[in-house]
C-alpha cells in the first residue's frame, strides 16, 4: 500500500524568506505523479504544483518548485519569497498511473508566514 | 476560468437522514471524484466515477453511499442514512481524464447532529 508522510505538522518563515516542506512517500511503483496542494482557512483545495515521476527535471511554478529525489522518494516543496497570502495547510498528494484518479494524501503542514 | 461548484456550502442534518452533496464539475472533464475531510485529519478519497460507472472506491464508501450523474452537468454523494461520523468537509473534484489534474470545488461542510 502506498502511504504519504508529512513528519511537519506546522512550519513558521518570515515574510521575503524561503521555507521548505518535506513530503516522503512509500510505493514499490516506477510511473506515479506527485502534487502540492494549498489549502488556505476557506478550505478550498488549489493546485499548487505537480511532478511526473519518469521526469528528471523538479517542477517550478513561479515562487513555488519541488525538489524530487526519486530513489529516496522524497518530494518537498520550496516556497520562495514567502508572502502573507501562503498561509495555509499544504498537503503533499501521490497519484498512481494505473489507479482511477485516487489521489492519497499526506497529514498536511500548517505554514504560518509572519510579517 | 471554469471552477467545479458545489452546493449547498454547508449542511446540518439529523441523525439518521438522507442528504444529498451536490456538484457541478468542470464541462469538459471526464472524470469526477468525491473526498472527505473529517476536521483536522487528512483527505481521504471517497470515489471515482467515470463512463456512468464507479471506478474506483475506498472502504469508507460503504454500501449507505452512493453516487450518481443524474444529467450531463451534475455529479450528486447520496449519505443514506446519517451517522454522527458522518460530520466532515466533502469535496468534489474532476479531471479530463485519469492522470490529469484534479480540480477541486469549494467544498460541501456537512453537519451530523
Amino acid at each position: 500500500a502506498q502511504t504519504v508522510t508529512q513528519s511537519q505538522p506546522e512550519m513558521s518563515v518570515q515574510e521575503a524568506e524561503t521555507v521548505t516542506l518535506s513530503c516522503t512517500y512509500d510505493t514499490s511503483e516506477s510511473d506515479y505523479y506527485l502534487f502540492w496542494y494549498k489549502q488556505p482557512p476557506s478550505r478550498q483545495m488549489i493546485l499548487v504544483i505537480r511532478q511526473e515521476a519518469y521526469k528528471q527535471q523538479n517542477a517550478t511554478e513561479n515562487r513555488f518548485s519541488v525538489n524530487f529525489q526519486k530513489a529516496a522518494k522524497s518530494f518537498s516543496l520550496k516556497i520562495s519569497d514567502s508572502q502573507l497570502g501562503d498561509a495555509a495547510m499544504y498537503f503533499c498528494a501521490y497519484m498512481t498511473t494505473d489507479s482511477w484518479g485516487k489521489l492519497q494524501f499526506g497529514a498536511g503542514t500548517q505554514v504560518v508566514v509572519t510579517p | 476560468e471554469p471552477e467545479v461548484t458545489q452546493t449547498p456550502s454547508h449542511q446540518v442534518t439529523q441523525m439518521g437522514q438522507e442528504v444529498i452533496l451536490r456538484c457541478v464539475p468542470i464541462s469538459n472533464h471526464l472524470y469526477f471524484y468525491w473526498y472527505r475531510q473529517i476536521l483536522g485529519q487528512k483527505v481521504e478519497f471517497l470515489v471515482s466515477f467515470y463512463n456512468n460507472e464507479i471506478s474506483e472506491k475506498s472502504e469508507i464508501f460503504d454500501d449507505q453511499f452512493s453516487v450518481e450523474r443524474p444529467d450531463g452537468s451534475n455529479f450528486t454523494l447520496k449519505i443514506r442514512s446519517t451517522k454522527l461520523e458522518d460530520s466532515a468537509m466533502y469535496f468534489c473534484a474532476s479531471s479530463p481524464s485519469n492522470t490529469d489534474t484534479q480540480y477541486f470545488g469549494p467544498g460541501t461542510r456537512l453537519t451530523v447532529l
